[in-house]
């Protein structure tokens, strides 16, 4: 069974950086993930995708302070020079040819 | 510019129908599979369902499956959710969302959402 883990909360300061934690369960590492962005009372909207190498392809008119990367069965968001804008939850969702769409718990992201 | 545009959500009774409509503009619908995710009051995004591009394969989570019908209509752009024998638990935000994909993979745009509301 495919299942994706991030821990419930994270926060950093204005303009600091922040990196968010997806975490691919056994046997699973190798697969790519989604990230995606839902400010409050927004609908949610998709960041980039994080390939199993590590890699990333960013969705239209990401800004570049975000980027994504990947080690192991752990797949990673970080936002730089934070801005009061990122306070949001950030999903992680990844697709398998059995499991079809799963997607992460969700990290409430708050900058301080 | 690509959008969506979920509509059809309200106020139904434990038990019973509703139909959803997502209206697709901005790129060229029939390419591309078609989400609708979910999101309780509170809660985190839900997978339901997925249609691939031309309407041949349709995934269901385990919750939905043989209560809601997805469907597609590559000729008005427009995507369905038909819901059925609905629960107090369907009570969500549902969005529609474009996948890059012929099939079932990620969303890479999504609507704003309409809501379902399941009360006596």
């Amino acid at each position: 069974q495919l299942v994706l883990t991030q821990s419930p909360s994270a926060s950093a300061s204005l303009g600091a950086s922040v990196k968010l934690t997806c975490t691919l369960n056994s046997g699973h590492s190798t697969y790519a993930i989604a990230w995606h962005q839902q400010r409050p009372e927004k609908g949610p909207r998709y960041l980039m995708k994080v390939n199993g190498d590590g890699s990333h392809t960013k969705g239209d008119g990401i800004p570049d302070r975000f980027s994504g990367s990947g080690s192991g069965a752990e797949r990673y968001l970080t936002v730089s020079s934070l801005q009061s804008e990122d306070e949001a939850d950030y999903y992680c969702q990844t697709w398998g040819t059995d499991t079809h769409v799963v997607f992460g718990g969700g990290t409430k992201l708050t900058v301080l | 510019e690509v959008q969506l545009v979920e509509s059809g959500g309200g106020l139904v009774q434990p038990g019973g129908s509703l139909r959803l409509s997502c209206a697709a503009s901005g790129f060229t619908f029939s390419t591309y599979g078609m989400h609708w995710v979910r999101q309780a009051p509170g809660k985190g995004l839900e997978y339901v369902s997925a249609i691939s591009s031309d309407g041949g394969k349709t995934y269901y989570a385990s919750s939905v499956k043989g209560r809601f019908t997805i469907s597609r209509d590559n000729s008005k752009n427009m995507l369905y959710l038909q819901m059925g024998s609905l629960r107090v638990e369907d009570m969500a935000v549902y969005y529609c969302a474009k996948s890059p994909c012929g099939g079932d993979c990620f969303q890479d745009y999504w609507g704003q959402g309409t809501l379902v509301t399941v009360s006596s």
